[in-house]
């Protein structure tokens, strides 16, 4: 199946400092990737959509100032957490669609664990 | 508001058992399906359903979608302890090119030797 490649897997940052998580695909081009947040033994919550060249779609609740999400290439989406705090502190996964049409399943990256000191 | 629930929240099963993981929606523009497993870190896929009466399997896994009823089944037979995980349901939905996965609270299983 599809690849897609998240970096890092984990990261320990001071609060008040940002944080860059990436996420490429690797054998295909991904006009959409999800970004998610998961807490300890919850689901994942979609915070954003990213669209390659345009602007990302924020879900309700979540701030686009302080989750930046930036999707130049069809391969790459970053999400930076700008002025950290540890309520900040998750798990992050990033996914990808093969974009092949009709009802294609999302690939997911290895998720990133930042925490927050 | 569209949503994604999955029961039971979590299981305790012995080796060799059966278990039936429910995932029912509500969502305004259906797509797919999606089954996932979730062990240590990013969930792994398991199927996509789209259509309604069609069995999918993999081995000991299989299931199942009612578009009628809103729901699907995912079916693990002979458990193995390898099976503990969290079993993640997604709903695939949207419309005009913008789509996006709903994600249920997952099912914990756990299979004791």
């Amino acid at each position: 199946g599809a690849v897609v490649s998240q970096h890092p897997s984990w990261v320990i940052c001071k609060s008040g400092t940002s944080v860059k998580i990436e996420c490429r695909s690797l054998d295909f081009q991904a006009t959409t990737m999800f970004w998610y947040r998961q807490f300890p033994k919850q689901s994942l919550m979609l915070m954003a959509t990213s669209n390659e060249g345009s602007k990302a779609t924020y879900e309700q609740g979540v701030e686009k100032d302080k989750f930046l999400i930036n999707h130049a290439s069809l391969t790459l989406s970053t999400l930076t957490v700008t002025s950290a705090h540890p309520e900040d502190s998750s798990f992050y996964i990033c996914s990808a669609r093969d974009w092949g049409g009709w009802a294609t399943e999302a690939f997911f990256g290895q998720g990133t664990r930042l925490t927050v000191v | 508001e569209d949503k994604v629930v999955q029961s039971p929240l979590s299981l305790v099963v012995h080796e060799g058992d059966t278990v039936t993981l429910n995932c029912s929606y509500e969502v305004t523009n259906f797509r797919s399906l999606l089954w996932y497993k979730q062990e240590k870190k990013a969930p792994t896929f398991l199927f996509m359903l789209t259509s309604s009466g069609i069995e999918k399997k993999s081995g000991r896994l299989s299931s199942i979608l009612d578009k009628k009823e809103l729901f699907s089944i995912l079916n693990i037979t002979a458990t193995q302890t390898g099976d503990s995980a969290v079993y993640l349901c997604a709903v695939e939905e949207g419309t005009s090119g913008t789509y996006k996965y709903i994600f249920g609270t997952g099912t914990r299983l756990k299979v004791l030797a």
